[in-house]
């Protein structure tokens, strides 16, 4: 499962709240990924980071923002949750010298009210 | 930007028949593809994947093949299994990697 946790699994929450969702590696991963996954879209890239303070914009960025303070964690914040951010939220890590090759974690299922 | 297309969307065959997913993307540019296989609940799963320097690529009863002149590739299941039945997703992408766009994906249902 190439050492990648997410937390919380599930959160309800309500429109106008903040939310973070944070993605934890445990092998040392450079690259990192946030993806959104809903019906008919498959999953579609929201932000990335190349190292740590290093990150940059996806597809679908707008009403997030991502911070990465240390190699191991990768944090999605939603400053004002909207209903259309009722998504699953998928953390990737692309592994030193695989050339690509993205792994995922187990996700988080977020809904809006 | 890139943009992947996958067919079908839902795919039933009988347990022991061959499954074929396709995908076709639209950045000359891209030449890395992989499948990934989604089970409920779960994230997605690499299974297999080629390059642009390759057309064929197999691993026991999964292959993935490549045209880069249609710019086209597809999975191909063979003696399907009742394991098999999950979502699969296909994906393409440049050297940097950092601009992996996916196909909507295909549920596929091996019925025993």
């Amino acid at each position: 499962d190439a050492g990648i946790t997410q937390s919380p699994r599930h959160k309800v929450t309500e429109t106008g709240t903040p939310v973070t969702l944070r993605c934890h590696q445990t092998e040392n991963h450079r690259y990192m990924y946030w993806y959104r996954q809903d019906p008919g879209h498959g999953l579609r890239l929201i932000h990335y980071s190349y190292g740590v303070k290093d990150t940059d914009k996806g597809e679908v960025s707008d009403g997030y923002s991502v911070s990465r303070s240390k190699t191991e964690d990768f944090l999605l914040t939603l400053e004002s949750a909207t209903s259309s951010q009722t998504s699953v939220y998928f953390c990737a890590i692309e592994q030193a010298g695989s050339a690509n090759e993205q792994f995922f974690g187990p996700g988080t299922r977020l809904t809006v009210l | 930007g890139e943009n992947v297309e996958q067919h079908p969307s839902t795919l039933s065959v009988q347990e022991g028949d061959s499954a074929v997913i396709k995908c076709t993307y639209s950045d000359s540019a891209s030449n890395y593809f992989p499948w990934y296989k989604q089970e409920l609940g779960k994230g997605p799963q690499l299974i297999i994947d080629i390059r642009s320097n390759v057309g064929e690529k197999k691993d026991q009863r999964i292959a993935v093949t490549l045209n880069k002149t249609a710019k086209h590739f597809s999975l191909h299941i063979t003696e399907t299994q009742p394991e098999d039945s999950a979502v699969y997703f296909c994906a393409a992408s440049n050297l940097d990697g950092q601009n992996f766009v996916f196909g909507p994906g295909t549920r596929l249902s091996v019925l025993p």
